[in-house]
Parts: C-alpha cells; sequence; structure tokens
C-alpha cells in the first residue's frame, strides 16, 4: 500500500458526459501528479501539482483539467469524454522537499480505470 | 532524461534470482536510476533507486557499472507475485522536471 488513495476504481460513462477522478495524496506530500495509462500509449505524464499551484504540464488535453485542493487532494476532471479516453488514470505523490527542485520518489495510488462508451 | 533500453520480456524459475537488465549509456553525472514495477494494471510501485553504488533494500538490489552506463536489479528469490512490467528509468535529481517519462519496461514472468 502506497497511502495514496484514488476514487472511484472504475466508472464507466458514455461519450460527450464529465467525470471527476479523486486523488488522496500520501500523509505530509506537496505534489500530486496525474498519469494516464492507454493500451496503445503507455504511462503518459498529465499534470503536476504542488501545494495547490500547477507545476508542469505534459500532455493533457484542453478538456481536461485538475486541481489541487487546501488539504492537498487534487481532482482531475475530463469533460466531453471520447471512446479515446478510456484509459487507467494513476495519481501519485511525492514529498517536495525544501531546496533546489528535485526530482524525489514518485509513489503512485491504485488508479481509476474509466470505460466511455 | 537520459534514455533507457531493456529487453521486452523476460522469464525466471520461482526461488531463482531475476536479473533484469539496463543500458542506460547517454547517463550524465546527475541522475539517478530508478526501477518501478506495475503489476497487472496496478499502479506502478517504487522499488529502488540509485546514483553510483550498488543499493539494496528489502525488496532487490540494484547494481550499477562503474561507468554508470548500465545496471541490473536483481530480485533475489523470485516468486509468483513479481511477475510485472519492470521500468528502468532515468531522472536528474537536481531538476525542475516533474514527470516520470516510462518506457516499454521488461515484462518478466515467473515459472513455477
Amino acid at each position: 500500500d502506497s497511502g495514496v488513495t484514488q476514487t472511484p476504481k472504475h466508472l464507466i460513462t458514455a461519450t460527450g458526459q464529465r467525470v471527476t477522478l479523486r486523488c488522496s495524496p500520501r500523509s505530509g506530500d506537496l505534489s500530486v501528479y496525474w498519469y494516464q495509462q492507454s493500451l496503445d500509449q503507455g504511462l503518459q505524464f498529465l499534470i503536476h501539482y504542488y501545494n495547490g499551484e500547477e507545476r508542469a504540464k505534459g500532455n493533457i488535453l484542453e478538456r481536461f483539467s485538475a486541481q489541487q485542493f487546501p488539504d492537498l487532494h487534487s481532482e482531475l476532471n475530463l469533460s466531453s469524454l471520447e471512446l479515446g479516453d478510456s484509459a487507467l488514470y494513476f495519481c501519485a505523490s511525492s514529498a517536495t522537499l525544501l531546496g533546489p527542485p528535485r526530482a524525489e520518489t514518485q509513489y503512485f495510488g491504485p488508479g481509476t480505470r474509466l470505460l466511455v462508451l | 532524461d537520459a534514455k533507457t533500453t531493456q529487453p521486452p520480456s523476460m522469464d525466471c524459475a520461482e526461488g531463482r534470482a531475476a536479473n533484469l537488465p539496463c543500458n542506460h549509456s547517454t547517463i550524465s553525472g546527475n541522475e539517478y536510476v530508478y526501477w518501478y514495477r506495475q503489476i497487472h494494471s496496478q499502479g506502478p510501485q517504487y522499488i529502488i533507486h540509485g546514483l553510483k553504488n550498488n543499493e539494496t533494500n528489502e525488496m532487490a538490489s540494484l547494481i550499477i557499472t562503474e561507468d554508470r552506463k548500465s545496471s541490473t536489479l536483481i530480485l533475489p528469490h523470485a516468486t509468483l507475485r513479481d511477475t510485472a512490467v519492470y521500468y528502468c528509468i532515468v531522472r536528474a535529481f537536481y531538476s525542475s522536471a516533474s514527470k516520470i517519462i516510462f518506457g516499454s519496461g521488461t515484462r518478466l514472468s515467473i515459472r513455477p
């Protein structure tokens, strides 16, 4: 158990709909990362939040957005869903230490499996 | 971050040591070698990381060659539960680049 929790575990919805995925980081971790894993793309970085602020963006579609709340949990919002958005969505967290920016170890949650029909 | 090369698949007998190689010939001085694994659609699990010295923890050992151009992850007594895709990743430690770039990894099968 990594200490990172994600809800829901499974989500089935229809094209055009909007869903929200939730992530709670490990206790004390300030950074949350979102990744998407589809069958043909492998694990792809989407976005990184640190202490409520967006830090880095990856291959995240404009239909997708995220935020991190004061209690440090994060939500990934996916809208106007398409069939190709069906994938596993993972969040990870890390403890961002004081000092120069560094690549801390990321700990992953169990993921949310999204199926768009 | 430097690119890594891993064999697409390997197998190992249960109870034996599983040795997973990784080539990272373009690694630079401030880059660490990280290993993660993913067991059948579960979240990637951190295993170990190292800079230049060999490292060992409760899960595995990491052997990095002296020139740092390759490394080997060793699972000392493989069990069926070690069947997974293993990712070797090189990351600059002092970097604001926060993402992990996952390659294709090595699919390790443990046979009874």
